[in-house]
């Protein structure tokens, strides 16, 4: 079975700084895929950012970008430019390939919570 | 467009007692999922469904069962309440596997619903 760790529980940045978020994770597959979630206050997930294994290119989306180091099994998320509205409990997740029924589910790590300071 | 809903969003329950958790999606999504989040233990899965009338269990499924008559809802049951299933209950859906780049992509981004917290005294 697959596992996700964060081992940063907290983490705060002042506002406008870049912070990183630390993931790794344990599979023996070889084609997957990775996710950043971001849980407000308000308990809505949304997703922030996704990677697909065979991609070597890091994904980017605006100030979020990841450091996917395959080899190491780890895939970071930095958050550039800092704002309010990023403090939030961001978690890391990952998901099988999709070719075979019953890989559909996620597996996520424990969170994150960023504080942003003013 | 409301996209997934989650009905109720708060319930206080004794132990022993049953109720059902709605949820609900407008998308046209194939699969949903229902997952649980505790303090510190992240979000895990307890059951879901990649079709109408289709069930399969999750990670932590005992206590619950699961039911999808209609492609839309997905309903999560809970027989005889315990304090172990105080948590927060989150829905999910997404589309399924194998669609093109409109329709979700080969993976599939799951859309979560607001959350029920559910207390058991």
């Amino acid at each position: 079975a697959q596992t996700v760790t964060q081992s940063q529980p907290e983490m705060s940045v002042q506002e406008a700084e870049t912070v990183t978020l630390s993931c790794t994770y344990d599979t023996s597959e070889s084609d997957y895929y990775l996710f950043w979630y971001k849980q407000p206050p308000s308990r809505q997930m949304i997703l922030v950012i996704r990677q697909e294994a065979y991609k070597q290119q890091n994904a980017t989306e605006n100030r979020f970008s990841v450091n996917f180091q395959k080899a190491a099994k780890s895939f970071s998320l930095k958050i550039s430019d800092s704002q309010l509205g990023d403090a939030a409990m961001y978690f890391c997740a990952y998901r099988s390939t999709p070719h075979n029924f019953g890989n559909e589910k996620l597996t996520f790590g424990t969170g994150t919570r960023l504080t942003i300071i003013p | 467009n409301a996209g997934v809903t989650q009905t109720p969003k708060f319930r206080v329950l004794k132990t022993g007692q049953s109720m059902t958790l709605l949820c609900a999606q407008d998308m046209n999504h194939e699969y949903m999922y229902w997952y649980r989040q505790d303090p510190g233990m992240g979000l895990r899965l307890i059951h879901y469904s990649v079709g109408e009338g289709t069930t399969a269990k999750g990670e932590v499924p005992d206590g619950y069962n699961v039911s999808r008559l209609k492609k839309q809802n997905f309903l999560l049951g809970l027989e005889s309440a315990a304090p172990s299933q105080t948590s927060v209950y989150f829905c999910a859906s997404s589309y399924a596997d194998g669609g093109t780049e409109t329709s979700g992509g080969p993976y599939n981004e799951q859309f979560f619903g607001p959350g029920t917290r559910l207390t058991v005294l």
